[in-house]
């Protein structure tokens, strides 16, 4: 069983620029959700998806977007980058439901300078 | 808003004695609570669950207590071994509106 993977693991990006970062789910899962972590703070929700569409999403802006694709894997894409922006981003894959336990990968470190 | 609040940014415990980690949320609305574990350079693991029409899950050392009256959660590990030592996150969710809400985490340290 493949776990999640994600790419990359480190990246620095200066204020205004644009960053995708990739995700490979579990094999098995069709589902997928990204969390950005600020350092001392737990995860916040930024988006699930399920089969190639948005179906939750938590309190962040419309420049971050993300894709999922017929294999399941994924990207967010973060536009117009801001000093705050830097963070841990996190990815999860599942298999349908609430109550589905989350299974992360070690997620992408993203400086905004 | 911080709907879901672990109080104790970090406890320390003897090894073999039992580790209490707990969670408060304001909000009635979730219907599934979790709790992930989370070492450096990784990310959190999942440990345990238990849907809101339960009270009690138990796994091996790890069990669950859910008190909805009281809007709190807690974990217990018991006997605590040092490799218990990480961070712990609680995590709601809703079933209908698909929200995922995480704790602010708490830090455990098992003396050895």
């Amino acid at each position: 069983e493949t776990g999640v993977t994600q790419s990359p693991t480190h990246l620095i990006k200066t204020r205004g620029q644009q960053v995708t970062l990739r995700c490979s789910s579990q094999s098995g899962h069709n589902t997928v959700s990204w969390y950005q972590q600020a350092l001392g703070q737990g995860p916040q929700f930024i988006f699930q998806y399920y089969r190639e569409e948005e179906n939750g999403r938590g309190n962040f802006p419309p420049r971050f977007s993300g894709l999922q694709f017929p294999n399941y894997s994924s990207e967010l894409n973060v536009n117009a980058l801001e000093l705050d922006d830097s963070a841990l981003y996190l990815c999860a894959s599942s298999l349908e439901g609430a109550n589905s336990p989350l299974h992360f990968g070690n997620g992408t470190r993203l400086t905004v300078t | 808003d911080q709907q879901v609040k672990q109080n104790s940014p970090s406890l320390s415990v003897q090894e073999g004695r039992i580790s209490i980690l707990n969670c408060d949320y304001t909000n009635s609305m979730f219907d599934y609570f979790l709790w992930y574990k989370k070492y450096p350079a990784e990310g959190p693991t999942f440990l345990i669950s238990i849907s809101s029409i339960k009270d009690k899950n138990e796994d091996g050392r790890f069990t669950v207590f859910l008190n909805k009256s009281a809007k709190h959660l807690s974990l217990h590990i018991v006997p605590s071994q040092p490799g218990d030592s990480a961070v712990y996150f609680c995590l709601l969710t809703t079933s209908g509106t698909y929200k995922y809400i995480f704790g602010t985490g708490t830090r455990l340290k098992v003396l050895a």
